[in-house]
């Protein structure tokens, strides 16, 4: 069975600050990928970033960077330089291989970012 | 256009009646889901389809029935609504599964009163 915790239900910080959102996974496959997804106060959902299992480099965009550890089973975004257009509710997910592409969630942190 | 449109955006109904939430892509992708959103809960997996006339359950299916007759349209039932299927429902696809991640519709507001 997948699962997928997000320890830290809600943050909040002031603009400039670097924030990181923590997410650890849960699987018993070998194959596996696993995703960010933002929803802001809009309540759109909007994809972020994707991993899979076999690759354990750390993605850089812009403001926004991932760091994947399998040895802990961490899959952890971090904000630099935060901004009031990034407060939105953050989703951690995972889907395993061969699983017609079902994702389970986390429960989602909400970061707050005030000027 | 959006590649994805759920309807109705907003629904309020009466305990008892059934309801049909609609979920229409433009992009042909094979995969179509049915997520749940509720506070606390993230977002739960109803029902999901691999293919026309291909679905499966998810974590949460009870009380819900889905339909799949064109790649276009995934059908989500509430047979009898209750109060707690008050929620925000979530229609999402994926062209290759699990692989490239989901686009999601913009979702439906359902009230059971």
């Amino acid at each position: 069975a997948q699962k997928v915790t997000q320890a830290q239900t809600e943050i909040s910080v002031v603009e400039k600050e670097d924030v990181t959102l923590d997410c650890v996974y849960e699987t018993r496959d070998t194959t596996y990928y696993l995703f960010w997804y933002k929803q802001p106060p809009s309540g759109e959902l909007v994809f972020l970033i994707r991993r899979n299992s076999f690759d354990e480099q750390n993605e850089i965009s812009g403001r926004y960077s991932w760091n994947f550890q399998k040895s802990t089973s961490s899959f952890n975004f971090t904000i630099t330089a935060s901004q009031v257009v990034d407060s939105a509710v953050y989703f951690c997910a995972l889907s395993e291989d061969g699983n017609a592409g079902k994702s389970t969630f986390g429960d989602g942190t909400t970061l707050t970012v005030k000027p | 256009d959006a590649g994805i449109t759920q309807s109705p955006r907003h629904k309020v109904t009466e305990t008892g009646t059934p309801v049909t939430l609609r979920c229409h892509q433009t992009e042909n992708h094979r995969y179509m889901y049915w997520y749940r959103q509720d506070p606390g809960h993230g977002l739960r997996l109803i029902h999901y389809s691999y293919g026309v006339k291909d679905t499966d359950k998810g974590e949460v299916s009870d009380g819900y029935s889905v339909s799949r007759s064109k790649t276009e349209d995934f059908l989500l039932t509430l047979e009898s609504a209750t109060s707690s299927q008050t929620s925000v429902y979530f229609c999402a696809i994926s062209d290759s599964g699990s692989f490239f991640g989901y686009t999601f519709g913009s979702g439906t507001r359902l009230t059971v009163v």
